[in-house]
């Protein structure tokens, strides 16, 4: 059974940080690209960014392009989202999706409970 | 980038009954490759999202067979042909070139 277990959000101020994590099992993780998605309150769904199985490619959202890094590290089955200069429409509940073998021309066929990150002073 | 609009916002139902949901991009989302980039996804409350059908028509593994997709170029359907109670949520279609999602239309039961 695939799982995917995100962690890390929380309430921080606008300017500061925020390290995601993301724990996969149930599929052989370097095999599949990853990716982000994110859900503001109330509202629809928005990609964030995605990584192909071995980093080789990396995409990102222009809304968070030069602020979030996305990687991975595949011996922990593992993907992170490193959220820098947070502002308060970063505010959403983030989820951790798996992909297929590309980060674009590709869909999301499992995807985590989410992590709630609130930007707010 | 390619804007997904999905009509109607919101479908009450009764059980038992049809359902259908439409979702139209601004650019065609078949690709070289031929393969045509459209999925739909459902979001039941208090869940993360779910995925339906991909490419187009394709159930994904679990989902009832009353649960059907059609379209092609820019204009694609979703169709529940007799609605349960457990199909309630927000349904988006989503396309798979540069990974938008349409803004979802909410079904609820009568």
């Amino acid at each position: 059974e695939v799982q995917l277990v995100e962690s890390g959000g929380g309430l921080v101020q606008p300017g500061r940080s925020l390290r995601l994590s993301c724990a996969a099992s149930g599929f052989t993780f370097d095999d599949y690209a990853m990716h982000w998605v994110r859900q503001a309150p109330g509202k629809g769904l928005e990609w964030v960014s995605g990584i192909s199985w071995n980093s080789g490619s990396i995409g990102y959202a222009d809304s968070v392009k030069g602020r979030f890094t996305i990687s991975r590290d595949n011996a922990k089955n593992s993907l992170y989202l490193q959220m820098n200069s947070l502002r308060a429409e970063d505010t959403a509940l983030y989820y951790c999706a798996k992909g297929d073998g590309y980060i674009k021309l590709t869909y999301f066929d499992y995807w985590g409970q989410g992590t709630l990150v609130t930007v707010s002073s | 980038d390619i804007v997904m609009t999905q009509t109607p916002l919101s479908l009450s139902v009764t059980p038992g009954q049809p359902a259908s949901i439409s979702c139209k991009s601004s650019q065609s989302l078949l690709h070289s490759d031929g393969k045509t980039y459209l999925y739909w996804y459902l979001q039941k409350p208090g869940q993360s999202p779910q995925l339906l059908i991909y490419e187009v028509s394709s159930r994904f593994s679990g989902v009832p067979d009353r649960f059907s997709g059609s379209g092609s170029g820019t204009d694609f359907t979703l169709k529940i042909s007799r609605v349960e109670a457990e199909d309630v949520g927000v349904y988006y279609c989503m396309q798979g070139i540069h990974l938008t999602f349409g803004g979802g239309t909410k079904v609820e039961i009568k």
